[in-house]
């Protein structure tokens, strides 16, 4: 089976530049995470996605971060724009569905780097 | 904000040794889960202890939850080279959403 699939794996940006990441979860997992990981710290939830409808974006920094997941499968993330305070391990998961106890699969995640 | 804290934030033990690693968190919840991450790499989930559990093995790890004291444990036994890796404890209170403590780093000196 194959596990979640993130690109690209590392990106290097100017401050106010914008950029984009893109999930493949596994197949047949309803629940999509983005989680966003500072250095030396635990993941944070940005948004939850059941299907292609957001569950929750409580955290997520809406003035200069989006998420979709249109056909309910591959979904992507934008910074527009970047600061340098985004630079961070940018980590995609996915779930069976979001009944409590799913175990979450993790992509490799994508660093990014704002300069 | 992050729900769990874990302590020690760093530990460095032998081969064969016992490696212990303890969370606290804040409020109320589902089930408590316990992740390791390689450096560079993404989470593998370890194992999941449920709220009205109070010990749970998987090999060896042995997780143990204290929902009074608001606490958790992960001992790994008879430790590895291959245990180095950083570990997190994520508390699910609500719908599959977990909030993630900063961890324990672990290195096991061949």
């Amino acid at each position: 089976e194959a596990g979640v699939a993130q690109s690209p794996r590392y990106k290097i940006i100017e401050k106010r530049q914008s950029v984009a990441f893109w999930c493949n979860p596994i197949s047949g997992h309803a629940t999509l995470y983005w989680y966003q990981q500072i250095l030396g710290q635990g993941p944070k939830l940005l948004i939850q996605f059941q299907n292609n409808g957001v569950v929750d974006d409580s955290q997520l920094p809406k003035d200069r971060f989006s998420a979709e997941r249109l056909k309910g499968v591959d979904s992507t993330l934008k910074i527009q724009p970047a600061k340098l305070e985004d630079s961070a391990v940018y980590l995609c998961a996915s779930s069976f569905d979001l009944a409590g106890g799913r175990e979450q699969y993790f992509g490799p995640g994508t660093r990014l780097t704002v300069t | 904000s992050q729900q769990g804290e874990e302590d020690p934030q760093a530990l460095s033990i032998q081969e064969g040794e016992n490696a212990t690693m303890n969370c606290s968190y804040k409020t109320s919840i589902n089930n408590l889960q316990w992740y390791r991450q390689n450096s560079g790499r993404g989470l593998v989930h370890l194992i999941l202890i449920r709220s009205n559990e109070r010990e749970k093995h998987s090999g060896r790890l042995r997780v143990t939850l204290d929902t009074s004291k608001k606490s958790s444990s992960l001992l790994i036994t008879a430790s590895r080279a291959a245990d180095t890796a950083s570990y997190f404890c994520a508390t699910d209170n609500a719908g599959n959403m977990l909030t993630f403590g900063g961890g324990t780093r672990l290195m096991v000196k061949p």
